[in-house]
């Protein structure tokens, strides 16, 4: 089966400054990859998915790159604020029997210091 | 617009009690639709997962059983709590295209 490895699992950064977590997979077959943004006490929300047609995908101040023949793929965001604080998880799934069911990783916890 | 419902939010339950979660989602019709458990730490652990009207598929063997009476309500039961079932339960759903919506999710905590 797929298996997702995550990176850093604490990530602490200054208001202003950049962040970069990194996730790989195993599974070439994988072909969506989402990521997921967790507040405290609450679901996930997905914030940003790239699917393996693509490179690269950008949203205002995030943007997920993929690198299929490595089989690895970053979320990258840019001026960070304290809003942006939160545990980060990827996924990785391929479509099968009508459902996506995602493997995710174990998860980034992001600390943007004002 | 579509969205997840899901409820309680919190529970208190004794060890060996019974236990109802559920879960609607509206706005969208023949959805996908998943129960996570995120135990201390962060890791999202599926549960079940559902294609259709009494369609179950189980994950995790385990002392929870989940339902699927109507095509967006989704209940996740357990006869008798153990101590280790204590959790952050999470509902999503999807349109086989990709990508959750999660619900708020339910602390629940057997003591």
């Amino acid at each position: 089966g797929e298996n997702v490895e995550q990176h850093p699992s604490t990530l602490s950064v200054q208001e202003g400054d950049s962040a970069v977590i990194k996730c790989t997979y195993s599974d070439s077959a994988s072909n969506y990859f989402p990521w997921y943004k967790q507040e405290l006490g609450k679901g996930p929300q997905l914030i940003i998915d790239i699917r393996s047609n693509v490179g690269e995908k950008k949203d205002q101040r995030i943007a997920v790159t993929l690198n299929k023949t490595a089989k690895h793929f970053s979320l990258h965001i840019t001026e960070t604020q304290p809003e942006d604080s939160a545990v980060y998880f990827c996924a990785a799934s391929k479509g099968s029997g009508g459902s996506y069911i995602p493997t995710f990783g174990r998860g980034t916890s992001l600390i943007v210091h004002p | 617009s579509q969205t997840i419902h899901q409820w309680p939010a919190t529970l208190v339950q004794p060890v060996g009690s019974p236990l109802s979660l559920e879960c609607t989602v509206e706005g969208t019709s023949n959805p996908n639709l998943y129960w996570y458990r995120q135990a201390a730490g962060r890791g999202l652990q599926l549960l079940f997962y559902s294609v259709g009207i009494g369609q179950i598929s189980s994950e995790v063997p385990q002392n929870l059983s989940a339902s699927r009476p109507q095509d967006r309500q989704f209940i996740l039961s357990s006869k008798k709590l153990l101590l280790s079932d204590s959790g952050f339960y999470l509902c999503a759903w999807e349109r086989g295209v990709g990508g959750y919506t999660f619900g708020s999710g339910t602390r629940l905590t057997v003591v």
